[in-house]
């Protein structure tokens, strides 16, 4: 069993819907959660990271964590053309071993 | 304009010819990594650095190597390279302390034939 579960997709979704993407994970110890998007052909950038549980908002992306699930999730309010990417979550516990755990990856296109 | 790069972009080449993917960061970072992103298998650490000479095994290192010489440069080696080798390379690098601020290169394609 993986580390870090998230869905691949692909998830297709309107222009100015809701995208709603999670992942799934098992070891109690990440304290640390980050969404990535990733454009085709280019490297991943930090969207945004949480520390611990609780949510996060930033513009129209909102992070939620929940450890007693161990459950993370990305909300993209109004989506736009331009939000179409792979978005990847990864999480790291507070150890020294400056180790990422990601996940594969969930391929959003909004359509215009 | 603050930047991780990486060298070639692009690369074809034959089973145990060795090659070299070179990585270079301009933002003082201590701390460089290098992922394998692979269709369903999401990003894997190979080897990481949190400083210079000092380097570490990842998830997946068999079949690589690394060095760290200089603090702005991370490349990495494959000595022998075989097929199942083929993959895209990340290159990533942040601050002491800082692994959730990771920023990364913008991949290097790798076909082992």
């Amino acid at each position: 069993q993986k580390e870090v579960e998230q869905d691949p997709g692909p998830l297709s979704v309107p222009e100015g819907a809701i995208v709603s993407l999670n992942c799934t994970y098992s070891n109690s110890a990440f304290q640390y959660f980050m969404w990535y998007r990733q454009y085709s052909r280019k490297g991943p950038e930090l969207l945004m990271y949480t520390y611990s549980s609780g949510n996060k908002e930033d513009g129209r992306f909102t992070a939620q964590v929940d450890k007693s699930s161990k459950y993370i999730s990305l909300f993209i309010r109004d989506s736009q053309p331009s939000d179409s990417a792979t978005y990847l979550c990864a999480m790291t516990p507070l150890t020294n071993d400056y180790k990422l755990s990601f996940g594969a990856g969930t391929t959003v296109t909004v359509r215009a | 304009e603050a930047q991780v790069t990486q060298n070639p972009r692009y690369l074809i080449t034959v089973t145990g010819k060795k090659l070299t993917v070179t990585c270079s960061q301009n933002m003082n970072h201590e701390y460089m990594s290098w992922y394998r992103q692979d269709p369903g298998l999401g990003l894997r650490q190979i080897y990481y650095s949190m400083n210079v000479e000092v380097t570490d095994k990842g998830d997946v290192p068999e079949g690589y190597k690394v060095s760290r010489k200089e603090k702005r440069n991370f490349p990495l080696i494959l000595e022998s390279p075989s097929p199942n080798q083929t993959s895209l390379y990340f290159c990533a690098s942040s601050l002491f302390g800082q692994q959730e601020t990771q920023y990364f290169g913008p991949g290097t394609r790798l076909l082992v034939l």
